[in-house]
């Protein structure tokens, strides 16, 4: 299974600031998808944003932006204009996209969270 | 349109009881899968199904079984529960064909056993 790694297990920001969260992948595979997801205090895991692999734009979503390093294997999500309800848990997580492998290629890798604290 | 159901919220157990979570869905997805979420651990994959009647492991399917006779549900049973079963545990599923490529979760199940 390809690994995940998010290196920051905590992050602080102030409200209205801007932080960036570190995710790093390890493949062998050309085409993937990778996904940030957030969990806020009720569990829920809600997807904040995805990139596909084979696209060299990186994705935006409102607020939320990644910086997708392909041959470093790089994936940092960059939370601009930071609020409160920001405050959550984010996973990385990594999907391959090779459908010729055994049954399991449609399952995600997630990296261990990063806990954001926000700050008033 | 419910989504993705998990059914109970929250559950204790005593060491060797059995129990099932539920999972159910009502958006036809194909693939179905279980995590399990520790501190510090991030989410596992415990099991995942990609069709009535298609099941296989993940990481850590020790200690669970499934099985998948509709497109809607997908229960994983705890045969005989351990304390290193206690986790929080979060269905996902997801439409495999198509090109849609988002993993819908579930609001999750928190296991205690004792």
């Amino acid at each position: 299974a390809q690994t995940v790694t998010q290196s920051q297990p905590e992050m602080s920001v102030q409200e209205a600031e801007t932080v960036t969260l570190s995710c790093t992948y390890d493949t062998s595979e050309s085409d993937y998808y990778l996904f940030w997801y957030k969990q806020p205090p009720s569990r829920q895991m809600i997807l904040v944003i995805r990139q596909e692999a084979y696209k060299q734009q990186n994705a935006t979503e409102n607020r939320f932006s990644v910086n997708f390093q392909k041959a470093a294997k790089s994936f940092s999500l960059k939370i601009s204009d930071s609020q409160l309800g920001d405050a959550a848990m984010y996973f990385c997580a990594y999907r391959s996209a090779d459908v010729t492998l055994p049954l399991g290629w449609y399952a995600l890798n997630f990296g261990k969270g990063t806990s954001l604290l926000v700050t008033p | 349109n419910a989504g993705v159901t998990q059914t109970p919220k929250f559950q204790v157990l005593k060491t060797g009881q059995s129990m099932t979570l539920q999972c159910a869905q009502d958006m036809n997805h194909e693939y179905m899968s279980w995590y399990r979420q520790d501190p510090g651990m991030g989410l596992r994959l415990i099991h995942y199904s990609v069709g009535a009647g298609i099941t296989d492991q993940g990481e850590v399917p020790n200690g669970y079984n499934v099985s998948r006779s509709t497109t809607e549900d997908f229960p994983l049973r705890l045969l005989s529960a351990a304390p290193s079963q206690t986790s929080v545990y979060f269905c996902a599923t997801g439409l495999v064909s198509g090109g849609e490529e988002t993993q819908y979760f579930g609001p999750g199940t928190r296991l205690l056993v004792l």
